[in-house]
């Protein structure tokens, strides 16, 4: 996905409950995915990641879904907690360029 | 490890100045990434060095803004001279080896310099 301009989505959520942060590509070439996740005043930080050939992968509490066909990936947090309160960036990559997304920003509230 | 590390970390600076942001990848790391970071555009890879070597520097907006790799463990972004437009937090990333069959090795971030051209 490139990036879109000023207004960031946002995601609202009680904590305790899941979140499902969605992201469209653009690039049906891409064959590697990543969800970053950037707190306020820090660089983003790696999550998880997928290659095209799967299309689920799971982490500690986080788990990625592709879907190739739309060309669509999304990121579920379980039990989500404050300290998840960040902008969450999906990109795309193939060869050594990463493109990344607008980014989602996901409100945590206590 | 202490993760790639940035200065300056805040940066203010008149119009027409030289700015030189510095970046020190984690040991080991092969690649290195420059980035920037505004609103308007997002996250914009600028300049892509692999094994101190520029790989691709299509990101580079202008000839005002140019990097160096002189050793692997040291990287410079220069802007000469620095305008308003360019205000934006700029970050250096690191990666293992860059591509590896294919796929892209994970980069990691860091704290990125914030900038103001006044």
């Amino acid at each position: 996905g490139e990036s879109v301009g000023l207004h960031l989505p946002t995601l609202s959520v009680q904590e305790g409950d899941n979140s499902i942060i969605n992201c469209a590509y653009s690039n049906s070439a891409s064959d590697y995915f990543i969800w970053y996740k950037q707190e306020s005043g820090k660089g983003p930080q790696f999550i998880i990641d997928i290659r095209s050939n799967m299309d689920k992968r799971q982490g500690q509490r986080v788990t990625v879904l592709l879907n190739k066909t739309v060309k669509h990936l999304s990121l579920q947090i379980a039990a989500t907690q404050p300290g998840d309160s960040a902008v969450y960036f999906c990109a795309e990559g193939g060869g050594f360029k990463t493109i990344f997304g607008a980014g989602t920003r996901l409100f945590v509230k206590a | 490890d202490a993760g790639v590390i940035q200065s300056p970390r805040h940066e203010v600076t008149e119009m027409g100045q030289e700015v030189t942001l510095r970046c020190k990848p984690i040991s080991g790391h092969n690649s290195l990434f420059w980035y920037r970071q505004t609103m308007m555009r997002g996250l914009e890879l600028l300049i892509y060095f692999n094994n101190n070597v520029p790989i691709d520097d299509s990101g580079m907006p202008e000839d005002r803004f140019s990097a160096k790799m002189p050793n692997a463990s040291f990287s410079t972004l220069k802007i000469q001279p620095s305008e308003p437009r360019d205000s934006a937090v700029y970050f250096c990333a690191s990666s293992l080896g860059g591509v590896v069959k294919g796929f892209q090795e994970t980069q990691y971030f860091g704290p990125g310099t914030r900038l103001l051209v006044l």
